[in-house]
């Protein structure tokens, strides 16, 4: 069975300083990943997504993402953090062949000015 | 810009009323997919849906959920009698289909609050 864990639940970082969110994913089979985040009071919204092509991936607002199989990771990171960046995010693993989502828990990345 | 629509974006109701949510999938999508988010639970599915037909609704309280696909326009979640445990936001997601699944697209949810 496919799960992500996102290792921590909050996050906060000053602006301008990088950021780093963890994810381990677990899979029987090579991963469809992703993350999306979710603005207060928002719907979700697609970050980036890795479907077995290159490893590093990059995606809106300057976030990427780097796959590795060999730690069965997935961290999310951006070079220098924005107010706007603040948000929860969640790291998220296709579960089955017809494509349902399975989500972490989710990290609150807070930025402090 | 096509995007994932959803009525109503709030609904406030008492226990034991029907509370009907819905959603119009991004045009050309074959799948459909109802999500719930709770502060304790976080986001899980709850059924899905492709060329209409329910796929898996495992995820639902079958005693009192229901979801249909009246239409390829038009995806229904109802709750009848509705819990204060109910109380949550509720996503409706599009996707394509063609041999393997794309990508997700989210609606702005439904807040339901049961008092």
């Amino acid at each position: 069975a496919q799960s992500v864990t996102q290792l921590d639940s909050h996050v906060s970082v000053s602006e301008g300083t990088p950021v780093l969110l963890r994810c381990n994913y677990s899979s029987s089979y090579s991963p469809s990943l992703f993350w999306y985040v979710q603005h207060p009071n928002k719907g979700l919204q697609l970050l980036l997504k890795y479907t077995s092509a290159a490893t590093l991936v990059k995606g809106i607002n300057g976030f990427e993402a780097e796959f590795k199989k060999s730690e069965t990771s997935f961290h999310l990171t951006k070079p220098s953090a924005h107010m706007s960046d603040a948000a929860e995010y969640f790291c998220v693993v296709r579960g089955g062949s017809q494509g349902n989502l399975i989500f972490g828990k989710g990290t609150k990345l807070s930025v402090k000015p | 810009d096509a995007r994932v629509t959803q009525t109503p974006r709030d609904k406030v109701t008492e226990m034991g009323q029907e509370v009907t949510m819905r959603c119009q999938p991004i045009l050309g999508h074959n799948t459909v997919f109802w999500y719930r988010q709770t502060m304790m639970q976080g986001l899980e599915l709850l059924a899905y849906f492709r060329n209409r037909a329910p796929l898996d609704d495992s995820g639902m309280p079958k005693d009192r959920f229901s979801a249909e696909m009246p239409d390829a326009t038009l995806a229904t979640l109802k709750i009848q009698p509705s819990e204060p445990r109910d109380s949550a936001v509720y996503f409706c997601a599009s996707g394509l289909v063609i041999g393997s699944p794309d990508t997700q697209y989210f609606g702005p949810g439904t807040r339901l609050t049961v008092l």
